[in-house]
């Protein structure tokens, strides 16, 4: 089993929607917890960063945790067409540092 | 700018013929870290390092070499390339106390 797993895609939402990307994690002692957009031949920027149960909000932008069901979410409001790009869902499992360990990215297709 | 360099953005080289991959950040962070990138296997980390002189295997570490002698530089050395290499590579850096990444533009790997 995957350590972190995330639906592929393509997910595909019109302009203006709220787009779901979902990301599920095996070590239930994980503490943090990242989303990185990567736009194609580029590399990955963080956007959002969560560490308690709940949702946290950045403009269009809402991470949400579930530590018991462990999984982690990221909803974008108003989709647009630049947000079209490949998300990185990143744990960060107990007694490992600093080091990420990333899920394999969900495309992201936002059609104007 | 605050920024990671790496060098080259793109090589073709040859099964055997030892290469290395320069990373440089500016920001004076203390974590470096080198990542690989395959389809939809996602960032897998090859090593990492804490500080100058501290450096730890991270997820898939067999044919890579990797040395911190200062703490700006964190290269990545391909003694005996083989085609199971060609990848994407990233090199990325944190502050202390942060779990922020900054990555480099990546460097595309290709042996032939």
């Amino acid at each position: 089993q995957k350590e972190v797993e995330q639906n592929s895609g393509p997910l595909s939402v019109p302009e203006g929607a709220i787009a779901s990307l979902n990301c599920t994690y095996s070590d239930r002692g994980s503490q943090s917890f990242f989303w990185y957009r990567q736009y194609s031949g580029k590399s990955p920027e963080l956007i959002m960063f969560i560490y308690s149960n709940g949702d946290k909000e950045d403009g269009r932008f809402t991470a949400q945790l579930n530590k018991a069901s462990q999984y982690v979410s990221l909803l974008i409001r108003d989709s647009q067409p630049s947000d079209s790009a490949t998300y990185l869902c990143a744990v960060n499992p107990p007694g490992s540092a600093r080091q990420l360990t990333f899920g394999s990215g969900t495309q992201l297709t936002v059609l104007p | 700018e605050a920024q990671v360099t790496q060098n080259p953005r793109y090589l073709i080289t040859v099964t055997g013929k030892k290469l290395t991959v320069t990373c440089s950040q500016n920001m004076n962070h203390e974590y470096m870290s080198w990542y690989r990138q395959d389809p939809g296997l996602g960032l897998r980390q090859i090593y990492y390092s804490m500080n100058v002189e501290v450096t730890d295997k991270g997820d898939v570490p067999e044919g890579y070499k990797v040395s911190r002698k200062e703490k700006r530089n964190f290269p990545l050395i391909l003694e005996s390339p083989s085609p199971n290499q060609t990848s994407l590579y990233f090199c990325a850096s944190s502050g202390q106390g942060s779990e922020k990444l900054f990555f480099g533009s990546g460097t595309q790997l290709s042996v032939l």
